[in-house]
């Protein structure tokens, strides 16, 4: 267990609809990066918070936001979802390291959304 | 441009022999982070291993260590004495500390066979 959680496990939903998606970083983690993993795209790094500010930005799509709150879990919200939107979601947390980097990211199981 | 390459696309190695999955990548940026991850077919990410790129020493955890070769930009995991429940895909990964920008290679996926 890695102290990273994600809800929900599995999410099943229609072309053009929202979803929210939830992590919960490990504590004391003040990091928190959002992951899509798609058989086609492989992983992409998506979008980085640190402390409640944006801090890096992936292949992060229009379509979709993140936010990181004071208590400092955050949410990945996707809408006008589409077919290829189906993917396994991962949230990762860490400690910034000396260099201003993490030397490790702890990732969440995944919330695996369906697009139908 | 493709930053992160990993070209074995699948391993086999025997149980208890040592394996060497290879990573090479591709940075201007003086200073990066280099990491591995493990992922078994349940699907979660396990951090493996991390490596500087100022580190002097190569980085090694337990049964795993990264052969660091700076100059030729390659970052290669090796596992000692495979154990069946090394099974999984792998992922080599570096980040740039100049944008924290996180790219992961395309994976290699490891069989041991008993």
């Amino acid at each position: 267990d890695s102290g990273v959680t994600q809800t929900p496990k599995h999410l099943i939903t229609a072309t053009g609809q929202r979803v929210t998606l939830r992590c919960s970083p490990r504590s004391g983690d003040l990091s928190v990066y959002w992951y899509q993993q798609s058989l086609d795209q492989g992983l992409q790094f998506l979008i980085q918070y640190y402390n409640g500010e944006e801090r890096a930005k992936g292949n992060i799509l229009e379509r979709f936001s993140a936010q990181q709150f004071p208590d400092l879990h955050s949410e990945l919200n996707l809408s006008s979802l589409e077919l290829g939107d189906s993917a396994l979601y991962f949230c990762a947390s860490s400690a910034l390291g000396v260099a201003g980097g993490a030397k490790t990211q702890y990732f969440g199981p995944g919330t695996r959304l369906l697009v139908l | 441009a493709q930053k992160i390459t990993q070209t074995q696309p699948g391993m086999f190695v025997q149980e208890k022999e040592a394996v060497t999955l290879d990573c090479t990548y591709d940075t201007s940026d003086p200073s990066y982070g280099l990491f591995w991850y493990k992922q078994p077919s349940s699907g979660e990410m396990i951090f493996l291993i991390y490596q500087g790129s100022y580190d002097q020493q190569n980085a090694t955890e337990g049964r795993y260590s990264l052969n660091f070769q700076k100059a030729r930009k390659s970052a290669n995991l090796v596992i000692s004495a495979s154990q069946l429940g090394d099974s999984a895909m792998y992922f080599c990964a570096m980040r740039e500390d100049f944008n924290n920008d996180m790219r992961f290679g395309a994976g290699t996926r490891l069989t041991v066979k008993p």
